[in-house]
C-alpha cells in the first residue's frame, strides 16, 4: 500500500460528460501529480501542485484542470469528455516536489469513455 | 527536453534466471536521478529501485540491481533469480533536481516463463 488513496477506482461515462477524480495524497507529502496512461501513449505527466499551488504542467488538456485544496487532497476535472480520454489516470505524491524523493503512486482510476 | 527510451517492448525471461532490462536517456543536466518502476497486472506503479546520478556505486535492492553508465546515459536493470510475481510492465523514469517531473519510457513487458 503506498498511502496515495484515489476515487473512484473505475469511472463509466459518455462522451461530452463531466467527471472529477480524487487524489489524497500520503501524510506529510505536499506535491501531488497527475499521470495519464493510455494504451498508446504510455505514461503521460498531466500537472503537478506543491501546497496547493500549481508548480508544473505538462500535456494537460484545455478541458482539463486540476487544484489542490488546504488539506492537500488534489481534484482533476476532465470536461466535454471524448472517447480518446478513455484511460488510466494515476496520482502521485512525494513529499517535497524535488530532490531525490520518490514518486508513490496511487492504484489509479480506470475511466472508460462510452 | 529530456527522453527516455526503452528499446525493449517485451522481454521473457525463465523462472530462476537472470534478464537484464535497458534503458537510455538523453539529458543536458548533471544532477538528476533514475528509477525503475514495476506496473503488475493490478496496474498499480511499484517503485523498484533508484538512482542518484552523483552516486558511482549502483544501486541494489535484494534481487534488483541496476547497471548505471553516467557517460553512456545508460540505467539497465538487472533481475536476479526471477520469480513468477516478477512479471509486469517496467518503466524506467528520470527526474532532474530541478521543478520537472517524471518523464517516463514507454515500458518493457516481462513475461516469467515456469
Amino acid at each position: 500500500d503506498s498511502g496515495v488513496t484515489q476515487t473512484p477506482k473505475h469511472l463509466i461515462t459518455a462522451t461530452g460528460q463531466r467527471v472529477t477524480l480524487r487524489c489524497s495524497p500520503r501524510s506529510g507529502d505536499l506535491s501531488v501529480y497527475w499521470y495519464q496512461q493510455s494504451l498508446d501513449q504510455g505514461l503521460q505527466f498531466l500537472i503537478q501542485y506543491y501546497n496547493g499551488e500549481e508548480r508544473a504542467k505538462g500535456n494537460i488538456l484545455e478541458r482539463f484542470s486540476a487544484q489542490q485544496f488546504p488539506d492537500l487532497h488534489s481534484e482533476l476535472n476532465l470536461s466535454s469528455l471524448e472517447l480518446g480520454d478513455s484511460a488510466l489516470y494515476f496520482c502521485a505524491s512525494s513529499e517535497r516536489g524535488w530532490g531525490n524523493q520518490p514518486q508513490h503512486f496511487g492504484d489509479g482510476t480506470r475511466l472508460s469513455i462510452l | 527536453a529530456q527522453t527516455v527510451t526503452q528499446s525493449q517492448p517485451e522481454m521473457s525471461v525463465q523462472e530462476a534466471e537472470t534478464v537484464t532490462l535497458s534503458c537510455t536517456y538523453d539529458t543536458s543536466e548533471s544532477d538528476y536521478y533514475l528509477f525503475w518502476y514495476k506496473q503488475p497486472p493490478s496496474r498499480q506503479m511499484i517503485l523498484v529501485i533508484r538512482q542518484e546520478a552523483y552516486k558511482q556505486q549502483n544501486a541494489t535492492e535484494n534481487r534488483f540491481s541496476v547497471n548505471f553508465q553516467k557517460a553512456a546515459k545508460s540505467f539497465s536493470l538487472k533481475i536476479s533469480d526471477s520469480q513468477l510475481g516478477d512479471a509486469a510492465m517496467y518503466f524506467c523514469a528520470y527526474f532532474n533536481s530541478g521543478n520537472t517531473p517524471l518523464v517516463f519510457g514507454k515500458g518493457t513487458r516481462l513475461s516469467v516463463i515456469a
